[in-house]
């Protein structure tokens, strides 16, 4: 099936520091997503992604979708204790495909 | 609260036993998914509503598996028979009809000894 691969599939920063991760696949999306989880919660979402090459900012994190419409990255600038979670990546394979495809997540843990 | 309840947050069972979840989508998102998620790894689709109309359901879904949204609102998720693989949490989000933003709830953590 589909897969996206997600990377790194964790992070040991200090708090301050800047993060980036990414997601890259073989096919081709028409949507890409990002959530946050926390422990026992569902995914919240962070920012969505409709056009190649779209930069999106909501806040300190900012994310991209690919030119080549096959990967996406989210950045998150000064990065402080409330940002510790797992971040997934989420993307939809056309117009007509109403599921999301997840990335394996990326788990932030943030040293103060 | 306006955003996805689920219902329970957790259940715990025995192996053999049948297990229903709840979801009660935004008000007025037509879509409603199901997905489940084991420990480390990103949320799996399940199956997908566009109001009562279950529209597609993924090969993880087996004869044990059914989900319905009777009246195109709420959604029961029901699993017969549960074996230990099935413990997992249970996701269920909301869309609204031509949107591409799904919103989760908080999950049902299914548990079965």
């Amino acid at each position: 099936g589909q897969q996206l691969n997600q990377s790194p599939q964790s992070m040991f920063i200090q708090e301050g520091e800047d993060v980036s991760m990414n997601c890259t696949s073989s096919s081709i999306f028409n949507t890409w997503l990002w959530y946050k989880q926390e422990p026992g919660e569902g995914p919240v979402l962070l920012i969505a992604l409709y056009k190649a090459g779209e930069l999106t900012s909501n806040g300190r994190l900012t994310a991209q979708f690919g030119i080549t419409r096959k990967d996406s990255f989210l950045n998150i600038s000064a990065s402080i204790p409330s940002d510790v979670g797992i971040y997934f990546c989420a993307g939809q394979l056309s117009l007509g495909a109403q599921k999301l495809v997840f990335g394996q997540g990326t788990r932030l843990t943030i040293n103060p | 609260d306006t955003g996805v309840s689920q219902n329970p947050r957790h259940k715990i069972t025995k192996r053999g036993q049948n297990v229903t979840f709840r979801c009660d989508p935004i008000s007025e998102h037509n879509r409603l998914y199901w997905y489940r998620q084991t420990l480390g790894q990103g949320p799996e689709f399940l199956t997908y509503f566009q109001n009562e109309a279950q529209l597609e359901k993924s090969r993880l879904l087996s004869d044990r598996f059914s989900a319905e949204r009777p009246k195109g609102s709420f959604s029961t998720l029901e699993i017969q028979r549960t074996e230990q693989g099935d413990s997992a949490m249970y996701l269920c989000a909301s869309e609204l009809r031509g949107g591409t933003e799904a919103f989760f709830g908080q999950g049902t953590r299914l548990t079965v000894v």
